[in-house]
């Protein structure tokens, strides 16, 4: 039982460029939620989906998209990379929602020069 | 709007001195949860505790405890006997039950986070 993934674990990107981070958990659980965490910050919301074919925005989601075809995956992906989006993204995974606690991946670290 | 504020930026103690993180919360839910994580320095983010609203009792989990009190809107976090392994950041989080959309499915709120340091 693996958890919650996510890959890669570090990423330097150009401006402009375009990735995807990867999330996948083995725990069969409906809501997943990405998260950034920028210096001396706490997490803010960036999307979130309560299962597959459903997502929804968070409170910081421009410059970002997502999609869930699967109970499993939550690729985050980047559109345009600007020096605003150097974080750390942290992929989540709850099996109820509010009543949960939330299951975090190891973290990617990007950073846009 | 929910709000988390962890007053506190940064904390420096001895080993073995007790030591408290402050957590203050607003939410206009009557029904919300509450949490603590750890982040060590490695980065990833450890569950720690969960408290729901209906639920005031403090709890002791070996040398951690909390203390929930909604008088003051407070879920504060005490360390006692502190170790240097207990050096990490740590992060009080709000869940609201619905939220201003009628279900708020469990997106968190962050406070800023309490850096503590613990020397020998």
């Amino acid at each position: 039982n693996a958890g919650v993934t996510q890959t890669p674990k570090f990423r330097i990107l150009k401006i402009g460029q375009s990735m995807t981070l990867q999330c996948t958990q083995d725990m069969n659980h409906n809501y997943m939620y990405w998260y950034r965490q920028d210096p001396g910050m706490g997490l803010k919301l960036i999307y979130y989906s309560v299962g597959a074919g459903i997502t929804d925005k968070g409170e910081v989601p421009n410059g970002y998209n997502v999609s869930r075809s699967t109970t499993e995956d939550f690729p985050l992906r980047l559109e345009l990379a600007a020096p605003s989006q150097t974080s750390v993204y942290f992929c989540a995974s709850s099996y109820h929602g509010s009543y949960n606690e939330q299951f975090f991946g190891p973290g990617t670290r990007l950073t846009v020069l | 709007a929910q709000k988390v504020t962890q007053a506190q930026t940064e904390i420096s103690v001895v080993e073995k001195e007790d030591v408290t993180l402050d957590c203050v919360y607003e939410t206009r839910d009557t029904t919300y949860y509450l949490f603590w994580y750890k982040q060590p320095p490695s980065g990833e983010l450890v569950f720690l505790i969960r408290r729901n609203s209906f639920d005031e009792q403090n709890e002791i989990s070996g040398r951690y405890s909390w203390n929930f009190q909604k008088s003051t809107s407070s879920f504060n976090f005490t360390i006692t006997a502190s170790q240097v392994v207990d050096s990490a950041v740590y992060f009080c989080a709000l869940s609201e039950a619905l939220g201003a959309g009628g279900t708020s499915y469990g997106k968190l709120t962050f406070g800023q986070g309490t850096i503590l340091t613990v020397h020998p």
